[in-house]
């Protein structure tokens, strides 16, 4: 069974850069079967998908946030991560990796990343 | 933009009793619709994808119809574990990918 972990920090400053990476386990990123999405959640509220990234690197992304977010693959280390630019409080969000395949059927468990100075 | 309506917002129910949540798009999602449970701090799990398949492990108890526009959740009898948040979410409009704003089930 297929297995998310997030990690990284879990304070960032305002106007600095946010970056997570979700590492795989029980599965490969490098499976043309699915694709690799990252989704957010701020506090008492919904969620909202970021993008998404197949095995080959090709990316996909909300256009809400295309102008600051980036998304890679690291197919030797079995993880991809999320940079998001130019952070603000409106950022400060639970951040989850999960595995789309018709709907995200895997989850990490999730990381809180607070924007505050 | 597709956008998903969720209705109702809070539903209060009792154990053992049917609840029928519903998730109205802004347009026309085919039967590309998945529903999510979510407790409090866990991530969401998927309970339904394409409109009406049950993900892996999923209780008989939870069935998903609808296609096009009106989709429902029915959840035919309440255990005290159902009562959480619930979101749909659309797979039609790749990558471009909405949730709904949830329907909180809360225990009556």
């Amino acid at each position: 069974q297929v297995q998310l972990q997030e990690s990284g920090p879990g304070l960032v400053k305002p106007s600095e850069t946010l970056f997570l990476t979700c590492t795989v386990s029980g599965g490969s990123v490098s499976s043309s079967s699915y694709y690799w999405g990252w989704i957010r959640q701020p506090p008492g509220k919904g969620l909202e998908c970021i993008g998404f990234i197949y095995y080959d690197g090709s990316t996909h992304y909300n256009p809400s946030l295309k102008s600051r977010v980036t998304i890679s693959v690291d197919t030797s280390e079995n993880q991809f991560s999320l940079r998001l630019n130019s952070v603000t409080a409106a950022d400060t969000a639970v951040y989850y990796c999960a595995r789309d395949d018709r709907g995200f059927d895997s989850w990490g468990q999730g990381a809180l990343v607070t924007v505050s100075s | 933009e597709i956008v998903l309506t969720q209705s109702p917002a809070t539903l209060s129910l009792s154990p053992g009793e049917r609840a029928t949540l519903s998730c109205r798009a802004s347009q026309s999602v085919s039967s590309y619709l998945a529903w999510y449970q979510q407790r409090p701090g866990q991530a969401p799990r998927l309970l339904i994808y394409d409109a009406s398949d049950r993900a892996t492990g999923i209780p008989a108890r939870f069935s998903g119809s609808g296609s096009g526009t009106d989709f429902t959740l029915t959840i035919s009898s309440l255990e005290p574990e159902d009562f959480a948040l619930y979101y749909c979410q659309q797979h039609s409009d790749w990558p471009r990918y909405t949730f709904g704003q949830g329907t909180r089930l809360e225990i009556k």
